[in-house]
């Protein structure tokens, strides 16, 4: 089975340009994730999905920062304009759902910006 | 709110065994996950509890105590290959997992 897929994998951008991260999640899971991780503060929670509805964007830093889950199969993160504090990995992952049910991750988006 | 607390980094012999702490806060707690994540890959799941106790998988054991707020992760006859990060995490709510920022874990030789 095809796991959770995001593009691109790396990314290297000029402070100022939009980004786009997409994903992919795993055929049948109802929830949908976006994480972002940096070795100062590790894996934060920036937003999730379930049934393609926003049910917590808390965690999203600002205003730069926008979520998207048009259908069951897609969903992008986007910023725009970047800065070079949002270099990151952005981990996207999705979940049956359920207590309990296990977070499934993909490879990660690995973003610099410049 | 929610807090994790573990240690940063550790270093353990090939063939030992190495315990990994994790204490929390956390309101609406629904269970603790453990994860390991070697270098520039995904997290991947190992250990769920929900319950107080231990859980064994292989090499691999989770102990949970809700009321103290402590769980830990016990990797036995340590490979090389065991050498990545751990992270371990709260679920609030039915969803929501929080993670703490891992602790690091060296295998030598």
């Amino acid at each position: 089975d095809a796991g959770v897929i995001q593009s691109p994998r790396h990314e290297v951008t000029e402070m100022g340009q939009e980004v786009t991260l997409r994903c992919k999640p795993i055929s049948g899971h109802d929830y949908l994730f976006w994480y972002r991780q940096t070795m100062m503060r590790g894996l934060e929670l920036l937003i999730y999905f379930n049934n393609n509805v926003p049910i917590d964007d808390s965690g999203m830093p600002e205003d730069r920062f926008s979520a998207k889950m048009p259908n069951a199969s897609f969903s992008t993160l986007k910023i725009q304009p970047s800065e070079p504090r949002d270099s990151a990995v952005y981990f996207c992952a999705s979940s049956p759902g359920g207590s309990g049910n296990t977070i499934y991750f993909g490879e990660g988006s690995w973003l610099t910006v410049v | 709110g929610q807090n994790i607390d573990q240690p940063t980094e550790m270093t353990a012999t090939e063939g030992a065994i190495v315990q990994i702490n994790c204490t929390y806060q956390t309101s609406g707690f629904n269970g603790l996950f453990w994860y390991q994540q070697h270098a520039g890959e995904a997290p991947t799941f190992l250990s769920y509890n929900v319950l107080d106790g231990l859980e064994e998988k292989g090499r691999f054991s989770s102990f949970l105590s809700r009321s103290k707020g402590y769980s830990y992760l016990l990797l036995k006859e340590l490979q090389m290959k065991d050498s990545a990060s751990y992270l371990c995490a709260t679920l609030a709510g039915a969803n929501n997992l929080f993670f703490g920022t891992g602790t690091r874990l060296t295998v030598i030789p």
